[in-house]
């Protein structure tokens, strides 16, 4: 059964710094990583998705990285700003189809 | 227009009443999800369209009943739901096929109070 883990549960940075969020998962047979965003009370807004042939994904100030035989993905984000304040989640697609299974989220609060 | 709409943003019900959510997309993906999200825990898969046909139920409760009756629309209609069953349904979409590429857009969800 696939688990997704993301270390760290919550991070707080002040403005300008460069950070590492980080995702793990237990099977490697996926389709593909994505990483979301959501703002308290909201939905999820995709940033970025990495197919399973891929190592890597940039946009804008994001950088996602997938290393899927030992089952890790990073995001990147450089020049934080407190905009950038909310819950991010890495979320995998098995093979097999349709079964997008995600991290509990890492809580982002970037201090002005 | 990468939208998925949902209605309504708020709904708040009794345990004996029947109510619906609906979700709305015109991307023409064919495969459209229904996710519950509780506070501070990830969202979970509920149940999968594919082609308007039910793909996955992943154990829901029957007081819980999709239905899909268009390539657009997706509906979760509940009835006798338990307080326990408060939290926030997100909706779903992507494209079928065209895998491993396959973006997820989700709607801005329906926060569900049952009292």
């Amino acid at each position: 059964k696939q688990e997704v883990t993301q270390i760290p549960a919550a991070l707080s940075v002040p403005e300008g710094e460069n950070l590492v969020l980080n995702c793990s998962f237990t099977d490697s047979a996926i389709y593909n990583l994505q990483w979301f965003r959501q703002d308290p009370g909201k939905g999820l807004t995709s940033l970025l998705l990495i197919q399973s042939s891929q190592r890597e994904q940039t946009s804008g100030r994001l950088n996602a990285s997938l290393d899927k035989s030992s089952g890790r993905s990073t995001l990147y984000i450089a020049a934080s700003q407190p905009g950038d304040s909310a819950t991010y989640l890495c979320a995998v697609e098995n093979t097999g189809g349709f079964k997008t299974i995600f991290g509990a989220g890492t809580r982002l609060f970037v201090k002005a | 227009d990468t939208e998925v709409t949902q209605t309504p943003k708020h709904l708040v019900m009794g345990m004996t009443n029947k109510k619906s959510l609906k979700c709305e997309q015109h991307m023409g993906h064919r495969a459209m999800y229904w996710y519950k999200q509780k506070a501070k825990k990830p969202p979970e898969l509920m149940f999968v369209y594919s082609y308007e046909k039910l793909s996955i139920n992943e154990s829901v409760p029957s007081r819980f009943s999709p239905e899909c009756p268009n390539s657009s629309l997706l509906n979760l209609h509940l009835h006798a739901l338990q307080p326990e069953d408060s939290a926030l349904y997100l909706c779903a979409s992507s494209q079928v096929g065209a895998k491993p590429g396959n973006t997820i857009y989700f709607g801005e969800g329906s926060w569900l109070t049952v009292v």
